[in-house]
């Protein structure tokens, strides 16, 4: 499989609890990034990492919110203490570096905290 | 803040008629703009892109769309629409080489 692909694809978690989601690029991307969508909004950026390295973290990424691409291939998303405004489908895409790297989006995770 | 407008939420029409889908975004240096469509229970793919020169753009399935910089527009068209491109369109500007801002979707329904 040549696409980008993601786990879970559905969470159901209660308040409280953790959460983690795995993302898996294209393999020959060196660009991994991480959005958020809600209903009836489109995608809103959370990070950016460039192989191994997180170059940008968004506003939106609480202090609750960590990623991590510890060998450039694959990323993790990890959300502490889920409050019920954390319910959303979390979108992957990767691309290459520059101007020209479209990026290739994942299938998402929708994250449902009751 | 740099933003990104789509002024039809809800887009219904019958098949054959012509689609203009709008796109505004508020940003002064140059930009990348894409658009993407969401079709029912798959992922977001790119329908088309703008990096430079003509600023008229050809994508896949007979869309185009036109870079107009005076107006920060870029509206998406297509001359005559299937039942198959019922789908969620999201126009997205890149103010840089790693930040899109997407706008919030106009859902297309196609009646056959």
């Amino acid at each position: 499989d040549t696409g980008v692909s993601q786990d879970p694809r559905h969470k159901i978690t209660k308040r409280g609890q953790n959460v983690t989601f795995r993302c898996d690029p294209i393999s020959e991307h060196n660009r991994l990034y991480w959005y958020r969508q809600t209903l009836g909004q489109g995608p809103e950026f959370l990070t950016y990492f460039q192989n191994e390295a997180q170059l940008e973290k968004s506003r939106l990424l609480s202090d609750r919110f960590s990623a991590e691409r510890p060998k450039g291939s694959f990323s993790t998303l990890e959300i502490q203490r889920t409050e019920q405004g954390d319910s959303a489908m979390y979108l992957c895409a990767s691309s290459l570096g520059g101007e020209g790297g479209l990026r290739v989006f994942g299938p998402g995770t929708r994250l449902t905290v009751l | 803040a740099q933003s990104v407008s789509q002024h039809n939420h809800h887009v219904i029409l019958s098949e054959a008629a012509s689609l203009e889908l709008g796109c505004n975004y508020s940003y002064g240096g140059t930009v990348n703009l894409f658009w993407y469509v969401q079709y029912p229970g798959q992922h977001l793919q790119l329908l088309l892109k703008y990096f430079s020169g003509d600023p008229l753009v050809k994508g896949i399935k007979g869309f185009e769309a036109e870079f107009i910089k005076s107006k920060f527009s870029f509206n998406l068209r297509k001359p005559s629409v299937q039942w198959s491109d019922t789908a969620e369109y999201f126009c997205a500007v890149g103010p840089g080489t790693y930040k899109y801002i997407f706008g919030t979707g106009t859902r297309l329904k196609v009646l056959a």
